[in-house]
């Protein structure tokens, strides 16, 4: 099945700062998204982002599919953006099953 | 609209025991997916379920299963409970298509510990 990694797998940020997080598939992929994880467990929808570039808010994500990779970016960071995020992907052959990378554990100090 | 709605939020179980976990996909999705969260394994794939039919599974032993109702609501159960299984089970519904292939909404999860 598909693999995907994510980098780097911890991060720690001062307030205000900016970050770029990467996800790297090892296959072709017809779907991908990025989850917030919050403390409390629930996975927070970010972008839904198969190909090309989206932006919300602080949030932008680019795809580049031919490339197999994603990169999530986040400007001007606030404490609250503290928590786990996850590249999701699945597999378009024949497996068709979802796969998580590891995640990326990011911390937003004041 | 509402989201999807896991119950319940907290689960204690005994070792030999089973359990049932219930998920309530959003309005007008069809297709509801499985996950077993654990901090050795990350998130990991259980089944997915399409018009009250299985489509599709991970690789976790027969212990594990589920169904789907004309609803789409679903429940998955873990029978014979073990230590190892407890975890954070995370629902997640999409309109129609595969899980791998479409938008994915996630539920609060359930949290289960076997003792």
């Amino acid at each position: 099945g598909i693999q995907v990694e994510q980098s780097p797998p911890d991060l720690i940020l001062q307030e205000g700062a900016n970050s770029t997080l990467r996800c790297n598939f090892s296959d072709s992929v017809n779907n991908l998204q990025w989850f917030h994880q919050n403390p409390w467990g629930q996975l927070i929808n970010l972008f839904y982002i198969p190909s090309g570039t989206k932006q919300n808010g602080r949030l932008s994500a680019t795809t580049v599919a031919t490339e197999r990779y994603s990169l999530l970016y986040i400007s001007s960071s606030q404490t609250t953006d503290s928590g786990v995020y996850f590249c999701v992907t699945g597999d378009s052959g024949g497996y068709q099953k979802v796969t998580f990378g590891i995640g990326t554990k990011l911390q937003v100090i004041p | 609209k509402a989201g999807v709605t896991q119950t319940p939020r907290y689960l204690i179980k005994t070792r030999g025991q089973q359990v049932t976990l219930s998920c309530s996909p959003i309005s007008g999705h069809r297709s509801v997916s499985w996950y077993q969260q654990t901090p050795g394994q990350g998130l990991q794939f259980l089944f997915e379920y399409f018009s009250e039919t299985q489509r599709n599974k991970g690789n976790f032993p027969g212990r594990f299963s589920g169904r789907q109702f004309s609803n789409s609501r679903s429940e998955m159960n873990v029978s014979t409970l073990e230590l190892g299984d407890s975890a954070l089970y995370l629902c997640a519904s999409s309109l129609e298509g595969r899980a791998a292939d479409t938008e994915a909404f996630f539920g609060q999860g359930t949290r289960l510990t076997v003792v």
